[in-house]
């Protein structure tokens, strides 16, 4: 089984729909990551969380919604979305600790808005 | 914000033959990791470089980072079909809020 797993892999929804993309770890790590992927754009940090009563924006939160429901599990959420959140969307974990940690990526959501 | 360019965005070469992927910034790194991504996957940790001048190897694959930990290169050797992916660069924001960004990435093709 995969440590860091999304589901759904893919999804295709309309405009204005509420939307989940879930994530669940078996690797313990404290720290959890959304990013969004798109060409040409390399990864962008959405929201991140270093424990469970810890959230934080990164670089492109609006939009966007998250929840730390426990170590392991790191939702995050469009309340409405729109066709310009169509993307590849990563979650990612780490241990903690002052740098150098590597990050252990999903498989992504591929999230088609029509 | 912190910038890194990665370059060349797109490359496409034979089997066998060598090549550099350049990332830098104009800010100092406190380290920096190189990912590879395939396909339907996730990127994966390839190397974490940290000291000014390290060169590290993974087989075919040779990590530099810069003297003044500004930039970083990957070189491949006769590279092989199974080099193909995205190769990612990304540094940390250093300290205890770490968080890393990333490059736009190099999307590598190699030919048979």
């Amino acid at each position: 089984d995969a440590d860091v797993t999304q589901t759904p892999r893919n999804r295709i929804t309309k405009t204005g729909k509420r939307i989940m993309l879930e994530c669940s770890q078996t690797k313990g790590h404290d720290r959890m990551y959304w990013y969004r992927q798109d060409p040409g754009l390399g990864l962008r940090l959405i929201y991140y969380s270093f424990d469970v009563k810890d959230i934080n924006k990164g670089e492109i939160s609006d939009g966007y919604s998250v929840s730390r429901q426990a170590q392991a599990k790191f939702s995050l959420s469009l309340e409405s979305a729109i066709p310009n959140q169509t993307a590849l969307y990563f979650c990612a974990t780490s241990e903690p600790g002052f740098s150098n940690q590597p990050q252990h990526f999903g498989d992504g959501t591929r999230l088609s808005i029509l | 914000t912190q910038l890194l360019e990665q370059s060349p965005q797109f490359l496409s070469i034979q089997e066998g033959e060598n090549l550099t992927v350049y990332c830098n910034s104009s800010s100092v790194f406190s380290s920096l990791q190189w990912y590879r991504q395939e396909p339907g996957e996730g990127p994966v940790l390839l190397v974490t470089v940290v000291t000014g001048g390290e060169v590290k190897k993974l087989k075919r694959l040779t990590f530099q980072f810069g003297d003044a930990r500004k930039d970083s290169s990957l070189h491949i050797t006769a590279a092989q079909p199974g080099d193909t992916g995205l190769y990612l660069c990304a540094m940390d924001s250093g300290g205890s809020n770490y968080k890393l960004t990333f490059g736009k990435g190099t999307l590598l093709t190699v030919n048979p």
